[in-house]
């Protein structure tokens, strides 16, 4: 049974900090992880998919990785901005097919201020 | 580029009352999932549909059930409402071949029960 695990839970740094958030999973037969951002009461907006047959995935100022073998994956947000703070949550498939049900971390909730 | 639709966006029912989301996934997306986010915690799978039949069930209550019509949107039927019901309801959806399944999710739909 899958489990995602997400560290810290809280992260409070000053403007321009680079940052590295966190998140394991059990199965390492994943299909595929995605990292979300979701702002208090609001929806979730999909960051970054990482197949499993990449290793990184880059957007912006967001670099997330990939680590099968030791089941880690990290989110790095360079030069972080007041305006990141917001919770960040990693998932992936309950199984091997990418079409399974999205297992969730508990998130990381992040604050970034000037 | 079209995105996931959930309507209503807010809701609010007394107990014992019955609710019904509505979502429409992307067109083209095969496979339709439903999530529930209680304060604080991440995001839970209830039930997928693959192609208009129900894929996977999660920890969905028996007061709940679902469905996908033939123009692939969804409903969440919910009756007997409880006051634990309150929470986000998000829909995402998926296509397989040529997108890698990534979950692509709706701006959900809070529920408050009084």
């Amino acid at each position: 049974k899958q489990e995602v695990t997400q560290i810290p839970a809280a992260l409070s740094v000053p403007e321009g900090e680079n940052l590295v958030l966190n998140c394991s999973f059990t199965d390492s037969a994943i299909y595929n992880l995605q990292w979300f951002r979701q702002d208090p009461g609001k929806g979730l907006t999909s960051l970054l998919l990482i197949q499993s047959s990449q290793r990184e995935q880059t957007s912006g100022r967001l670099n997330a990785s990939l680590d099968k073998s030791s089941g880690r994956s990290t989110l790095y947000i360079a030069a972080s901005q007041p305006g990141d703070s917001a919770t960040y949550l990693c998932a992936c498939p309950s199984g091997t097919g990418g079409y399974n049900k999205l297992i969730f971390g508990a998130g990381t909730r992040l604050a970034v201020h000037p | 580029a079209a995105g996931v639709i959930q309507s209503p966006r807010h809701l609010i029912k007394e107990k014992r009352e019955t609710a019904t989301l509505k979502c429409y996934p992307i067109p083209r997306h095969d496979t339709v999932y439903w999530y529930q986010q209680g304060p604080g915690q991440d995001p839970q799978f209830l039930i997928s549909f693959y192609e208009k039949m129900q894929s996977d069930k999660g920890s969905i209550p028996d007061r709940f059930s679902a469905q996908q019509f033939s123009d692939y949107h969804s409903e969440l039927n919910m009756s007997s409402l409880e006051l634990g019901d309150s929470a986000l309801y998000f829909c995402a959806s998926s296509l397989g071949t040529g997108d890698g399944y990534e979950q692509y999710f709706g701006p959900g739909t809070r529920l408050t029960v009084t």
